[in-house]
């Protein structure tokens, strides 16, 4: 089956404009993720999106991001008024079922701010 | 809070030999899970195998096996016969386990850089 898709696979702004990052998880995946990893870096987590429940963004670094997930499937990354330390690829996941599931990765976003 | 610390700088292993990859963790929960992710240069995260706190053995998928001390809050990752394709980026990760069923986030490490020599 199709797993979990991103676009736009790369994203070139310019600073102070904004972004939108676009996540379809896995059919059925209750659970998305939203990471960041910076050049050389592991991943920082952002966000989680669990069904119905309230999201946790207690990995969000800035009022500049936000994040959707309309009818518990596609999710929104949007970055406002961008800047150059934002530039980074970011990673959806999505998983299911009990928490020791792992998580499906997408391919990534690249985000380069200039 | 959860805390993944890898350390080793760029590791090199001959084809067909084993490799250990190092992982220390520290977390205040009691239940939590050990993973393993592989990123190769096209960027791609690749779930390589999972360790559960409470597990009684040490996890094998194939060619990858997890040395998990839990007293030394190690979880070590041991590769066998290294193939060419393994040359990549590993990350240990690790997830608290809530017994709800909720999932929740991972935390990684930095990261570790593998390069395989024919």
């Amino acid at each position: 089956g199709a797993g979990v898709s991103q676009s736009p696979s790369n994203k070139v702004t310019e600073k102070g404009k904004d972004v939108e990052l676009r996540c379809d998880p896995i059919s059925g995946h209750t659970a998305l993720y939203w990471y960041r990893q910076s050049l050389g870096q592991g991943l920082e987590f952002l966000i989680y999106f669990q069904g119905n429940s309230a999201p946790d963004k207690s990995g969000l670094p800035s009022d500049r991001f936000s994040a959707e997930r309309t009818g518990g499937s596609v999710s929104t990354l949007t970055i406002q008024r961008t800047q150059q330390e934002d530039s980074a690829v970011y990673l959806c996941a999505s998983s299911s079922g009990a928490s020791y599931n792992e998580q499906f990765f997408g391919p990534g976003t690249r985000l380069t701010v200039l | 809070a959860q805390k993944i610390t890898q350390t080793q700088p760029g590791m090199f292993v001959q084809e067909k030999e084993a490799v250990t990859l190092d992982c220390t963790y520290d977390t205040s929960d009691p239940s939590y899970g050990l993973f393993w992710y592989k990123q190769p240069s096209s960027g791609e995260m690749i779930f390589l195998i999972y360790q559960g706190s409470y597990d009684q053995q040490n996890a094998t998928e194939g060619r990858y096996s997890l040395n998990f001390q839990k007293a030394r809050k190690s979880a070590n990752l041991v590769i066998s016969a290294s193939q060419l394709g393994d040359s990549a980026m590993y990350f240990c990760a690790m997830r608290e386990i809530i017994k709800t069923g909720a999932n929740s986030k991972l935390t990684f490490g930095k990261g570790i850089t593998l390069s395989v020599r024919p």
